[in-house]
């Protein structure tokens, strides 16, 4: 069974600009949730969505925004990037509400400059 | 809310020693505890969960973690360290246990470092 799946895995942007992540999650996986990784602040969550709806959303600004479609794919979206977005991004699927364990794509490394 | 403390950024062992890394939680339900390793540029793989039944959880490679109610830790061992467990560990939390979903609080991360 593939795994979960990102890209593009990496990135570089300029400040100001917009990008956009894709995340495939495994077969049958239903929810997909995902994170930023900064040296600084450590793993932080952005939101969760299930069945093409956003069921849970971090503590970041309104730049960040994403997506779900209906065959469980996701994508997250960053307008006007900052500097301070530079950032892992992961995402995660699982076989919520069965299961809450989640599984972990590698990652889309972005570097604004 | 949930949150997660992680003792120690850094652990050094000696490869076949003993490997503690700690982690103390606070929940204001019953949690529901996860370890994850990241190697370096890659995503997390989980190595073990807690979800409220065997108090003492085994895991992959050789790891497992005792769940402590009353120290509200969760600290992951292995008896003898090998060098290809040089990594980062992360300590998690779930905001939601038992909804079937599944945000998850993470500590800080604690780097492993094995010397032969």
């Amino acid at each position: 069974k593939a795994g979960v799946t990102q890209t593009p895995r990496y990135l570089i942007k300029t400040r100001g600009q917009q990008v956009t992540l894709s995340c495939s999650p495994i077969s049958g996986h239903r929810s997909v949730s995902w994170y930023q990784q900064t040296p600084g602040q450590g793993l932080q969550f952005l939101f969760e969505y299930f069945s093409e709806t956003q069921r849970n959303k971090g503590n970041f600004p309104g730049r960040f925004s994403g997506r779900q479609f209906s065959n469980s794919r996701s994508e997250m979206n960053v307008s006007t990037l900052e500097l301070g977005d530079s950032a892992l991004y992961l995402c995660a699927s699982s076989l919520a509400p069965v299961s809450n364990e989640q599984f972990f794509g590698p990652g889309t490394r972005l570097t604004v400059l | 809310a949930q949150s997660v403390t992680q003792l120690g950024s850094h652990v050094s062992v000696s490869e076949g020693a003993l490997v503690l890394l700690r982690c103390n939680y606070s929940s204001s339900v019953p949690p529901y505890l996860f370890w994850y390793v990241q190697y370096p540029n890659q995503g997390l793989q989980l190595l073990l969960k807690y979800t409220s039944a065997a108090t003492l959880v085994k895991g992959i490679n050789g790891f497992e973690a005792e769940f402590k109610k009353s120290e509200t830790s969760f600290h992951l061992t292995k008896p003898s360290a090998h060098m290809s467990d040089a990594a980062e560990y992360f300590c998690a939390v779930s905001d939601t246990p038992g909804s079937g979903y599944s945000t998850l609080t993470f500590g800080k991360g604690t780097m492993l470092l094995v010397s032969p």
